[in-house]
This record gives structure tokens, sequence and C-alpha cells, in this order.
């Protein structure tokens, strides 16, 4: 069974600054995608940033990029020049299962890291 | 614009009453999921479907009924539910994997209800 850890409950900082949120995971398999989903107060999840296994360009989006190293198991996401509407909560996010047989499987979460962005 | 539109976004009743909670999207996706999530915690998966059949089920208790009569509609009956259950229920879609390739797909999520049991 895949198990996914973020060590940070809470972590605040000031606007402008960068910000690296921590992840690791712990899975058998070899292919497999990682995602980091946000969650601000208005209660919808919006995926921030997916990255491939086998990839190992680390994706960015615009101000979020990610620091994937996959021997580690470490998944972290970084975001530059923050911004007052970066305050969320941040979740790093696997697959169950990368094939459940019947063509799609939840997710599993870490706990989560809530962000605050100070002005 | 939020694409996965869940309805209502608050409700309140009793641990006698019957409600109803619907997800509509209209991205096309054939996979859709039921998540609850507790105050303060991550979200747990309950249910999915993939080509509108229920293709698992969290052993979640059969006071919560999931129903997907058709690729853009999913949803959640409830009867009977105690206090515990209150919760914000999620709804996601996604594109159903392709084989060996399942977990690939990113979920879309709606803004979720809010459920509040007396």
């Amino acid at each position: 069974a895949q198990t996914v850890t973020q060590s940070q409950p809470e972590m605040s900082v000031q606007e402008a600054e960068t910000v690296t949120l921590s992840c690791t995971y712990d899975t058998s398999e070899n292919n497999y995608y990682l995602f980091w989903y946000k969650q601000p107060p208005s209660r919808q999840m919006i995926l921030v940033i997916r990255q491939e296994a086998y990839k190992q360009q680390n994706a960015t989006e615009n101000r979020f990029s990610v620091n994937f190293q996959k021997a580690a198991k470490s998944f972290s996401l970084k975001i530059s020049d923050s911004q007052l509407g970066d305050t969320a909560m941040y979740f790093c996010a696997f697959p169950r299962t990368m094939y459940s047989g019947g063509g799609a499987d939840g997710l599993t979460f870490g706990k989560g890291t809530h962000l605050i962005i100070q002005p | 614009d939020t694409e996965v539109t869940q309805t209502p976004k608050h409700l309140v009743m009793g641990m006698t009453n019957k409600k109803s909670l619907k997800c509509e999207q209209h991205m096309g996706h054939r996979a859709m999921y039921w998540y609850k999530q507790k105050a303060k915690k991550p979200p747990e998966l309950m249910f999915v479907y993939s080509y509108e059949k229920l293709s698992i089920n969290e052993s979640v208790p059969s006071r919560f009924s999931p129903e997907c009569p058709n690729s853009s509609l999913l949803n959640l009956h409830l009867h009977a539910l105690q206090p515990e259950d209150s919760a914000l229920y999620l709804c996601a879609s996604s594109q159903v994997g392709t084989e060996f390739l399942e977990g690939n797909q990113p979920q879309h999520f709606g803004d979720g209800t809010r459920l509040s049991i007396l």
C-alpha cells in the first residue's frame, strides 16, 4: 500500500518569499504519478502540479515547481514569489493503485501542510 | 470556475431524514468519486464509479448509497445518518486511465457539500 507523509503541519512566510513544502512517500511501484493539490478556505481541491515518475525532469507550472527525488522517494513543492492567494492547505497525493482493474482508483493524501502567506 | 458542480453547498439534517447530494460534470469524464473530509484532515475515499458502474466501495456504511444515473451525474443518497457523519463531502471526476497507467489521471474536485447532522 502506498503511504504519503507530510511532516510540516503549518508554515508561515512573508509575501514574495520562496517556500518549500516537503512530501515523502513509499511505494513498490516503478511507474507512477504524484500530485500536489491546494485547498483554500473556499474548500475546492485544486490541482497544482503533476509529476510523472519516469520523467527525470522536474515539473513546473508558473511559480510552482517540484523537486522530485525518485530514489529518496521525495516530492517537494516549491512556491516562488509567494502571494496572499497562495494561503491554503496543500496536500501531496499519490494514486492508491496504479492498476485497480476498474479503470480508476482514488488518491491517498498526506495529512497536509497549512501554508500562511503574511502580508 | 468550478467544472464539477456540487449541490447543495450546505445541508443540515436530522438523523431520521433522507436527503441526497448531487454532483455534475460536463468534461466527458467517465470516472467519478466521492470523498469524505473531516475538519483539518485529508479527504478519504468512499466510492469510485468507472463507466457508470460502481468499482470501489471502501466499506462505507449502508446509510450512504451512491448512484450514477449517467456519465455526467453522481448522487449520494443519505439515510439515518449519525452525528459522526458530519463532514465535507467532495465529489471528483477524471478520465479513466489506460491499462497499467490508471493512476495518471488528475482528479477534478467540486466545492463540496458541508453536511451537518443534528
